[in-house]
């Protein structure tokens, strides 16, 4: 059984370009969260999502900031515009369900880095 | 409101021997989960233990122990028989059961050195 699968693993862009980043979870997961790591900080919670809803998105930055998990496909994270401040390790986790015994299974992250 | 935190910024270890990273927390939640992770220098988050707030023995996993004292509210992970594999980044996080996402609140890391 594969892991959570992230892809890129790096990913360079200049400031007002688009960055999309992508989280497959593990077969059998329906639940996905993404965090922002930034440099020398702990994780912070960005959103959360089930297949096709955005359950709680009170950790994202309201402008350029944007997440799906679509019923087929991967969870997609998007950020437009972006400015060098986005400069960091973004982890995806699933979970089976969100009922809080179940334990998050963390992917490797995509660094993103902002010129 | 839920809160993590991780007093030491930097520890060092010699090999062999015994080592304790302090977390302590604060939740009103009745229910609740603590988690230590490992982060090497490569950037993955590797799970290594978890504490159930209802558990009433510490949890342990082979070379890692959590020393849970629910009263204090702390979380303190040890790692006996230290090797130099062990250098790396550790994070305690809590599951946020309050809102019901189930949401991790990390700490801000204690960066862990093992001495030759």
């Amino acid at each position: 059984n594969a892991g959570v699968m992230q892809n890129p693993r790096h990913l360079v862009r200049r400031r007002g370009q688009e960055a999309r980043l992508r989280c497959s979870p593990m077969k059998g997961h329906s639940h996905v969260y993404w965090y922002r790591q930034l440099p020398e900080e702990g994780l912070k919670f960005m959103v959360y999502l089930q297949k096709e809803n955005i359950i709680d998105e009170s950790g994202m930055p309201k402008e350029r900031f944007s997440a799906e998990f679509p019923k087929e496909g991967p969870s997609i994270l998007r950020i437009q515009q972006v400015v060098r401040g986005d400069s960091a390790a973004y982890f995806c986790a699933s979970s089976p369900s969100g009922e809080g015994h179940n334990e998050q299974f963390f992917g490797p992250g995509t660094r993103l880095t902002v010129l | 409101a839920q809160k993590i935190t991780q007093t030491q910024p930097g520890m060092f270890v010699q090999e062999k021997e015994a080592v304790t990273l302090d977390c302590t927390y604060d939740t009103s939640d009745q229910s609740y989960g603590l988690f230590w992770y490992k982060q090497p220098s490569s950037g993955e988050m590797i799970f290594l233990i978890y504490q159930g707030s209802y558990d009433e023995q510490n949890a342990t996993e082979g070379r890692y122990s959590l020393n849970f004292q629910k009263a204090r509210k702390s979380a303190n992970l040890v790692i006996s028989a230290s090797q130099l594999g062990d250098s790396a980044m550790y994070f305690c996080a809590m599951r946020d059961g309050t809102s019901g996402t189930y949401k991790y609140i990390f700490g801000t890391g204690t960066r862990l050195k093992v001495l030759a």
